[in-house]
């Protein structure tokens, strides 16, 4: 089974308006971490937010927030106001520490978002 | 720059060559991370250093690959008889060893295997 999906391969969004990124996730593991990465053109995975499984409320950075629903395991990234710098790959990734010292990423297969004017 | 820093940045090669990759961490970052990138899809592990010690290989890291990280600072990525199939994105990220938390990448490296 897939441990990260992203179900939505593209998105198109209007500038400045709101948009909301998928993730569903599948662990066993009752301590783990979501992350939310950007990767441009050029390639370089910029971190954008984290949430903990034992997190109470949502995280937000900036125009970024994740919506976490534990018992539906998805964590659905949220952007507001966007911008045309936006327009990148976007990927849902998760840490278990029942993996170890390693806290390695399992990634999903990326949501590549469009900012149209 | 203070980030993490990939060398080169982009490598083509014939089959059958060896190839070397260079990640220089970001400076006091203790865990050091490989992922192979391929078209279409998201990262994947490939192995991990707490310091000098490679304590964490994929399965994906065949006997043709080999991580070093002599030290506890820089890290090689060595792939020896190259084949097709090793064209993709090589990333390193570094973290303190404090966080569990975000791993901070690099640009990567863009293999292309002919």
């Amino acid at each position: 089974a897939q441990k990260i999906t992203q179900t939505q391969p593209g998105m198109f969004v209007q500038e400045k308006e709101a948009v909301t990124l998928d993730c569903t996730y599948d662990t066993s593991d009752p301590s783990y971490g979501l992350f939310w990465y950007k990767q441009p053109s050029s390639g370089e995975m910029i971190f954008l937010i984290y949430q903990g499984s034992y997190d109470q409320q949502n995280a937000t950075e900036g125009r970024y927030s994740l919506n976490f629903q534990k018992a539906r395991k998805s964590a659905n990234l949220v952007i507001s106001a966007s911008q045309l710098g936006d327009s990148a790959m976007y990927f849902c990734a998760m840490r278990e520490k029942g993996t170890g010292t390693a806290s390695k990423l399992t990634f999903g297969t990326g949501t590549r978002l469009q900012v149209t004017l | 720059d203070t980030g993490v820093s990939q060398d080169p940045r982009h490598k083509i090669t014939k089959r059958g060559q060896n190839v070397t990759f260079r990640c220089d961490p970001i400076s006091e970052h203790n865990r050091l991370y490989w992922y192979r990138q391929t078209l279409g899809q998201g990262p994947e592990f490939l192995t991990y250093f707490q310091n000098e010690a490679q304590l964490e290989k994929s399965r994906l890291l065949s006997d043709r690959f080999s991580a070093e990280r002599p030290k506890g600072s820089f890290s090689t990525l060595e792939i020896q008889r190259t084949e097709q199939g090793d064209s993709a994105m090589y990333l390193c990220a570094s973290s303190p060893d404090y966080s569990y938390n975000e791993q901070f990448f690099g640009p990567g490296t863009r293999l292309t295997v002919l």
